[in-house]
């Protein structure tokens, strides 16, 4: 069983720029979960979805969107790029939503100059 | 709004000691609460998790407490070891809708031997 995978691993962006992160869920997974983890912070919930839509969001402005494609995988796309946004980017996945555990990849580290 | 607050901060015990790790949250609807354990450069990963209808939850040398009237929950490491050290979150959960993990600010644990 392949878990949660994540590209890029590292990523340098110049402020201004636009920058698309990508995921791969879990095998049988069709839930993902996108969070911006801040250095020495815990993660935050940016958005999920849930069979290719948007099921949820948190305290994101809309700079910040994410696809789900019919394999589940995933991306998240950051417009317009503050300093603010240099951030480890982590993607969960779940298998569905009546469970509760959700399985974090390694994350890309965005850096934004 | 932190809705899960966490401490401490950091925290260094010997090895074969008991490592403490305390939270509070303050939505009630909250109904699934996990501890996640974080190496550096790897996405956080689950250690334990429970439910408020027990009170307590024992899985190897780790042990959540939890205490619903008082809204909290605390993570028990026994017999601390070297490896044990990483950063560790606390977090909370409701079922329905869509699956927004809260997270605490973390605590980074340093087991010396």
């Amino acid at each position: 069983e392949t878990g949660v995978t994540q590209s890029p691993t590292h990523l340098i962006k110049t402020r201004g720029q636009q920058v698309t992160l990508r995921c791969s869920s879990q095998s049988g997974h069709n839930t993902v979960s996108w969070y911006q983890q801040a250095l020495g912070q815990g993660p935050q919930f940016i958005f999920q979805y849930y069979r290719e839509e948007e099921n949820g969001r948190g305290n994101f402005p809309p700079r910040f969107s994410g696809l789900q494609f019919p394999n589940y995988s995933s991306e998240l796309n950051v417009n317009a790029l503050e300093l603010d946004d240099s951030a480890l980017y982590l993607c969960a996945s779940s298998p569905g939503l009546g469970g509760d555990e959700q399985f974090f990849g390694p994350g890309t580290r965005l850096t934004v100059l | 709004q932190q809705q899960v607050k966490q401490s401490p901060q950091s925290l260094i015990v010997q090895k074969g000691g008991i490592s403490i790790i305390n939270c509070a949250y303050e939505n009630t609807a909250f109904d699934y609460f996990p501890w996640y354990q974080q190496f550096p450069g790897k996405g956080p990963a689950l250690l334990i998790a429970i439910r408020p209808d027990v009170s307590e939850k024992k899985e190897g040398r780790f042990t959540i407490s939890f205490n619903k009237s008082a809204k909290q929950f605390s993570l028990h490491i026994m017999d601390s070891q070297p490896g044990d050290s990483a950063t560790y979150f606390c977090a909370a959960s409701k079922r329905g809708g869509y699956q927004k993990v809260t997270f605490g600010t973390g605590t980074k644990l340093q087991v010396i031997p």
